[in-house]
């Protein structure tokens, strides 16, 4: 079955330190993949997303990822973190065939600490 | 920038109550979906609507949920008879074709009480 992993729960770092997000994909197919991300009690704004292409893909707020087939991941990063950035951090996979669902991650939940 | 809007932002009802959670999803967008997202948890896939009938639902969206396209502009959701654990936020989301444009809504909270 299409799962999405997201190892780490929480993650703090540093005002101004680097950030990578952990994700792993179980998909047969070509993965459609996203990261999202949701401010306490809000929606869910899209940051980036792959659907082919190159495999470095940049977003919003200075984020990218990086989709990596060999490794079924697709990490986010961001070379220096703002206070700003403190979230839950969530990826997805869309699944075409099934009615376009997205299966989410369990999400990361990122602090900032100055 | 087109947003999908949701409302009410936030709704209480008693147990075994029905409700109605309404979206106005993006006004060239073919596709429609729900999400819920229970408190501390992942967020979760409910169902999916194309050309006015459902293309994919999950386990959770059993026979106390409908959706309904009633007009061109409007997408509901129906819990005919809440329970305790309907409690979640619930998200409405659009897109253009297919996966392209995939927006979602700010969100309806819904407690039952």
């Amino acid at each position: 079955a299409q799962s999405v992993t997201q190892p780490d729960i929480h993650i703090t770092v540093s005002e101004g330190a680097s950030l990578e997000l952990r994700c792993n994909y179980s998909y047969g197919a070509t993965p459609y993949l996203f990261w999202y991300v949701q401010s306490p009690g809000q929606g869910l704004q899209l940051l980036l997303k792959y659907f082919s292409g190159d495999t470095l893909v940049q977003g919003i707020k200075g984020f990218e990822a990086e989709f990596k087939r060999s490794q079924s991941s697709f990490n986010l990063r961001k070379p220096s973190v703002h206070w700003s950035d403190a979230a839950e951090y969530f990826c997805a996979v869309g699944l075409m065939e099934y009615g376009n669902k997205l299966v989410f991650g369990a999400g990361t939940i990122l602090r900032v600490k100055s | 920038e087109p947003e999908v809007t949701q409302t009410p932002s936030h709704q209480v009802t008693q147990m075994g109550q029905e409700v109605i959670l309404r979206c106005v999803p993006i006004s060239n967008h073919l596709y429609f979906y729900w999400y819920r997202q229970i408190l501390g948890q992942k967020v979760e896939f409910l169902v999916s609507f194309y050309n006015n009938e459902i293309s994919e639902k999950s386990e959770i969206f059993d026979d106390q949920f409908s959706v309904e396209r009633p007009d061109g502009s409007n997408f509901t959701l129906k819990i005919r008879s809440t329970k305790l654990e309907d409690s979640a936020m619930y998200f409405c989301a659009s897109s253009a074709d297919n996966l392209n444009g995939y927006t979602f809504g700010s969100g309806t909270r819904l407690t039952v009480v």
